[in-house]
């Protein structure tokens, strides 16, 4: 059974501090990872992965993917109260008669002024 | 505001009913996803059409069912309605198929209780 599994599930820390949320996946016929931010309303998209090792960045997020060890982590530096939401990933899938793809349950980050 | 519509934004209902929710994609995008997010399950990808034709299945239970329209918005049909689907449906549209993946962007979703 394809899975998603994300890490921490919960983190909390002070503005201005460093985290890294992990993610790790079991999908056949993988094609993709991609990373949301949710805040109150819907999903927003942060990154699509699809290659080893290229890392992605935008402003203070940066996210990368190791098609090897099948997890991928997202950066993010200097952080900001506005920067608390659950953050998402999915591993999307494709082949076999069958696309799609997986979420896994999200890590909820909250950032203390 | 991605650009996508959903409604209505919230509905409650009985147990055993039949809902439908509606969709409507950003301008020009031909995908549209359907997501049911609950607590317990998290987010789950339901199914995506483009235009018009059916795409891509995920764990879309056989009491629902999906369509998409040649203006292509898009009806997600719930039927005999259990406590459990309460949850956020989500609708998402992009430009390209699934197959060749592009940005999706999410709609505001639409709140279902079942009571």
């Amino acid at each position: 059974e394809d899975k998603v599994v994300q890490s921490p599930l919960s983190l909390v820390v002070h503005e201005g501090d460093t985290v890294t949320l992990n993610c790790s996946y079991e999908v056949t016929n993988f094609r993709s990872l991609l990373w949301y931010k949710q805040e109150k309303k819907a999903p927003t998209f942060l990154f699509m992965l699809t290659s080893s090792g290229i890392e992605k960045k935008s402003g203070r997020l940066s996210s990368i993917l190791d098609k090897k060890e099948l997890f991928s982590i997202l950066n993010i530096t200097a952080t900001q109260t506005g920067d608390s939401a659950i953050y998402l990933c999915a591993s999307t899938y494709s082949g076999g008669g069958a696309d799609g793809l997986t979420f896994g349950k999200g890590t909820h980050l909250i950032i203390q002024p | 505001d991605s650009g996508v519509t959903q409604t209505p934004k919230h509905l409650i209902t009985a147990t055993g009913q039949r809902v439908t929710l509606r969709c409507s994609p950003r301008s020009g995008d031909l995908s549209v996803y359907w997501y049911q997010q609950s607590l317990d399950q998290g987010l789950q990808f339901l199914i995506q059409y483009y235009n018009g034709e059916e795409r891509a299945k995920g764990n879309i239970l056989e009491r629902f069912s999906a369509q998409q329209f040649p203006d292509l918005h898009s009806e997600l049909n719930l039927s005999s309605l259990e406590l459990g689907d309460s949850a956020l449906y989500f609708c998402a549209s992009s430009v390209g198929d699934f197959s060749i993946y592009n940005e999706q962007f999410f709609g505001p979703g639409t709140r279902l209780t079942v009571l």
